[in-house]
């Protein structure tokens, strides 16, 4: 079964941009890589998915190198507002195969 | 537009006890998923259906556990009997789409707590 693995926790201040970093090893050819944001209470909210090279939109930055075995989940100037729980995840399999994440805390 | 309903948010039952959740998708979503998060954990795909047909029930407990969409909308899951490794939220999620590459969009879960 495809596995993703990600640290357990980060801590950043605020107005710092934030890099969390997947490995995905046995990813597929035809896998995307998703990352999806969990706020306590709330189910995960989709932030953002690529298959290579960089993604942005309007919350962050995906960054894919060549041999897709990890990628990069960039916030820019965080806020205590994203302070949450990331998950990385494929979606090229069914079913989506949600880890543990990253707990991020944003401290002021 | 709104999100995925689910009803009731919090439910606190003793152990042997049956209990239900419901869910309403995004209207024209095809595709309905219910996940299991236990405390500290990522959400756990229990049952995925696509209009009214289950997709994938791989990781549903079916000597306790039973979910059904009748009409390819609305949605239960139930529990029969409940235990107390059954304590966590489930969680209510619909595509447009059974794609895998399709976003997933969750309601925010019900808290079930087994005494």
């Amino acid at each position: 079964l495809a596995k993703t693995t990600q640290p357990i926790s980060m801590d950043s201040y605020e107005g710092q941009e934030v890099n969390i970093t997947c490995s995905h090893n046995n990813i597929a050819t035809n896998d995307y890589i998703t990352w999806y944001q969990q706020f306590p209470s709330q189910g995960p909210r989709f932030i953002i998915q690529g298959y290579k090279t960089k993604v942005t939109n309007e919350v962050a930055s995906l960054f894919i190198p060549a041999d897709r075995k990890s990628s990069t989940l960039s916030l820019p100037r965080v806020s205590l507002s994203d302070t949450a729980v990331y998950y990385c995840l494929f979606s090229g399999n069914t079913p989506l195969v949600f880890g543990k994440g990253t707990r991020l805390s944003v401290i002021a | 537009e709104a999100g995925v309903a689910q009803s009731p948010r919090y439910k606190i039952i003793e152990k042997r006890q049956s209990v239900a959740f419901w869910c309403n998708p995004i209207s024209g979503h095809a595709t309905l998923y219910w996940y299991q998060q236990i405390l500290g954990q990522g959400p756990k795909l229990l049952i995925q259906f696509q209009n009214n047909g289950v997709v994938d029930d791989s990781q549903l407990p079916k000597d306790r556990f039973s979910a059904e969409r009748l009409k390819g909308v609305d949605s239960t899951l139930k529990i029969q009997p409940a235990k107390l490794e059954d304590s966590a939220v489930y969680l209510c999620a619909s595509s447009s789409t059974a794609g895998s590459t399709d976003t997933q969009y969750f309601g925010p879960g019900t808290r079930l707590t087994v005494l």
